[in-house]
């Protein structure tokens, strides 16, 4: 089973550069999502998805770009990386349309540092 | 936009012993779900319990449990008999029931990392 798989798992970028981290889950999961975990701050909300085409914002959503053309995949970019993008990224997904019962299912991550 | 806070950033437990984890919340709605995630050193989040609102009875899975307490607005997690492979950052996790807009959005606290003495 392969759950939610989340490409690469570490990456360091330089400053301006751009790149997109890949998201994939085999589950038909309505709800996907984009966190970024830093020390202290807990998990904060980039961007998600309620099903293909339809994307929002979350929390920290300045410097990220998503889109959901299908139901498996949710890529997030980066448009042209700072510093302060240095964190952990997380894609998760989960059933929404049945309520609130369902967990969320989390990728293994990506490490990513911007020099 | 609910809160959720963890107020202990770090705790330890010696191999053996019994520790709880607290967390508390900030809601208006009735009906949601809460849920304790633990992420070890290996980086990967791992579902640990869930709680439905609407039930008194305390979830347990194995050596963790939970003390749900509706009206005070806490959810702790008990986890007893320590062992070291539960040394990990916990994070606590609420999902309302009635935001299918936001896709019952998840709200996370800031986690508690557990050190396990042995």
């Amino acid at each position: 089973n392969a759950g939610v798989t989340q490409t690469p798992k570490f990456q360091v970028l330089k400053t301006g550069q751009s790149m997109t981290l890949q998201c994939a889950q085999d589950m038909n999961h309505e709800y996907m999502s984009w966190y970024r975990q830093d020390p202290g701050m807990g998990l904060r909300l980039i961007h998600y998805s309620v099903g293909a085409g339809i994307t929002d914002q979350g929390e920290v959503p300045n410097g990220y770009n998503v889109s959901r053309s299908t139901t498996e995949d949710f890529p997030l970019r980066l448009l042209s990386a700072a510093p302060s993008q240095t964190s952990v990224y997380f894609c998760a997904s989960s059933y929404s349309k049945a309520g609130a019962r369902s967990p969320l299912h989390f990728g293994n991550g990506t490490r990513l540092t911007v020099t | 936009a609910q809160t959720v806070t963890q107020s202990q950033p770090e705790m330890s437990v010696q191999e053996a012993e019994t520790v709880t984890l607290s967390c508390t919340y900030d809601t208006s709605e009735s009906d949601y779900y809460l849920f304790w995630y633990k992420q070890p050193p290996s980086r990967q989040m791992i579902l640990v319990i869930r709680q439905e609102a609407y039930k008194q009875q305390n979830a347990t899975e194995n050596r963790f449990s939970v003390n749900f307490q509706k009206a005070a607005k806490s959810f702790s997690l008990k986890i007893s008999d320590s062992q070291l492979g539960d040394a990990a950052m916990y994070f606590c996790a609420y999902r309302s029931e009635l935001r299918p807009d936001t896709g019952n959005q998840f709200y996370f606290g800031t986690g508690t990392s557990l050190t396990v003495i042995p």
